[in-house]
């Protein structure tokens, strides 16, 4: 197990709702990203976050947005939810000492079903 | 456009066999080079990465063999075991960032 925890495991939203969906980071991590799985594609980079302010973005839209707690746990917000956003969510938590040297470790992630 | 492609998307070997992926990629700015393994249900766990200095990383059955002129790197697993059974995932980040770009995934299917 890595550590890094995610609520809730399973959810299930319509279109256009809002979802938050929680991650707590690896005891001693700094460094909070989260990814978007798409059934059998690999996980695709949203954004990342450190000391609480983002850290660099994927190619998503604006409704997807974050936070990072000072206890570096994290939140995903996607808003006005669109059938496509069905998807494995997956937050990697890591620990950044040098640029580009850490290593991620994720939780299992929250399965979000958009009908 | 896919930045890191991998090969092939499926694969079945015997038990005590040798598993191959392979991954090709067109940054040269890429300069870490991680694979996954996932299992369902579950999120990626890091088994093995390389940085282009080194032409072969071994850890136990797991090997990656990097050739940077070709811009191509590969995961051998020796001895393949039907726990190894699940779907990996090559990766690449360039210097300087904390982004992750991944392969498609090849799901790999070990028989007994």
């Amino acid at each position: 197990e890595t550590g890094v925890t995610q609520s809730p495991t399973h959810l299930i939203k319509t279109r256009g709702q809002q979802v938050t969906l929680r991650c707590s980071s690896q005891s001693g991590h700094n460094t909070v990203s989260w990814y978007q799985q798409a059934l059998g594609q690999g996980p695709q980079f949203i954004f990342q976050y450190y000391r609480e302010e983002e850290n660099g973005r994927g190619n998503f839209p604006p409704r997807f947005s974050g936070l990072q707690f000072p206890n570096y746990s994290s939140e995903l917000n996607v808003n006005a939810l669109e059938l496509d956003d069905s998807a494995l969510y997956l937050c990697a938590s890591s620990l950044l000492a040098a640029p580009g040297a850490a290593k991620l470790f994720f939780g299992s992630g929250t399965q979000l079903s958009v009908l | 456009q896919q930045q890191v492609k991998q090969s092939p998307q499926s694969l079945i070997v015997q038990k005590g066999g040798i598993s191959i992926i392979n991954c090709a990629y067109e940054n040269t700015a890429f300069d870490y080079f991680p694979w996954y393994q996932q299992f369902p249900g579950k999120g990626p766990a890091l088994l093995i990465a390389i940085r282009p200095d080194v032409s072969e990383k071994k850890e136990g059955r797991f090997t990656i063999s990097f050739n940077k002129s070709a811009k191509q790197f590969s995961l051998h697993i020796m001895d393949s075991q039907p726990g190894d059974s699940a779907t990996y995932f090559c990766a690449a980040r360039k210097g300087g960032s904390e982004k992750l770009v991944f392969g498609k995934g090849t799901k790999l299917t070990v028989n007994p």
